[in-house]
């Protein structure tokens, strides 16, 4: 069972609507990842923190999206106003820290968006 | 750049017979590699990993990958595969950093009876 624990497992929203999810990362992890999976299962990374720092961030991200990872709270992702196109599986992923670690994913919160 | 080429998009194979799913990975230096798998409405399980050392690496259920630096190849292999192995396989490729995990496009793979 996965230990990276993600909410809603699936949520629906109207366009224009936000849409926020959360993960809470593997306890000792400190760097969190944001990928999208859309129904071709292709993977697009969002974003990814290490402790509350913004490491890299994709330009949509940057635009439509908000995220943050406080200290002693959840991370989560939100998007601001919901399009057709953002209809996927978000995945929160959480690695400890240092070269090449391996990437420990959430069952994803599964966006439909109406 | 970092790429992961999975050049099947689906692979058919019967239960009890060997499995190999192809991977093929672009990248500069030293990569680390992985597979993953992703059963229907769950998120990624690490199925094995590579770094360094012998270039056959043992994973979880009796998978098995092996890494061909002069392919730039991480096939993945099991002597006998059961239905419940059906689930779609992710190939992976991560540089020596925190950045980001490179995925391909993944293989479904269909264990018929």
């Amino acid at each position: 069972n996965s230990k990276v624990i993600q909410t809603p497992r699936y949520l629906v929203k109207g366009q224009g609507q936000k849409a926020k999810m959360r993960c809470i990362p593997e306890k000792g992890h400190p760097v969190v990842f944001w990928y999208q999976q859309n129904k071709n299962n292709e993977f697009k990374f969002l974003i990814n923190f290490q402790n509350q720092e913004v490491l890299q961030q994709i330009d949509m991200t940057e635009k439509r999206f908000s995220a943050e990872c406080p200290s002693n709270s959840p991370c989560s992702l939100e998007i601001q106003s919901s399009e057709a196109g953002d209809s996927a599986l978000y995945l929160c992923a959480s690695s400890p820290q240092g070269a090449g670690n391996t990437l420990y994913f959430g069952e994803g919160s599964r966006l439909i968006v109406v | 750049a970092q790429s992961v080429t999975q050049p099947d998009a689906r692979v058919t194979v019967s239960e009890g017979a060997s499995l190999q799913l192809r991977c093929k990975y672009s990248y500069s230096g030293t990569p680390y590699l992985f597979w993953y798998v992703q059963y229907p409405r769950q998120g990624l399980q690490l199925l094995l990993k590579y770094y360094s050392g012998d270039p056959v690496v043992q994973g979880v259920n009796g998978f098995e990958a092996e890494f061909i630096k002069s392919n730039s190849s991480f096939h993945l292999r099991k002597a006998s595969v059961h239905w419940s192995d059906s689930a779609v396989y992710f190939c992976a490729v991560r540089g020596n950093s925190n950045n980001r995990i490179f995925f391909g496009d993944g293989t479904q793979l269909v264990v018929k009876p």
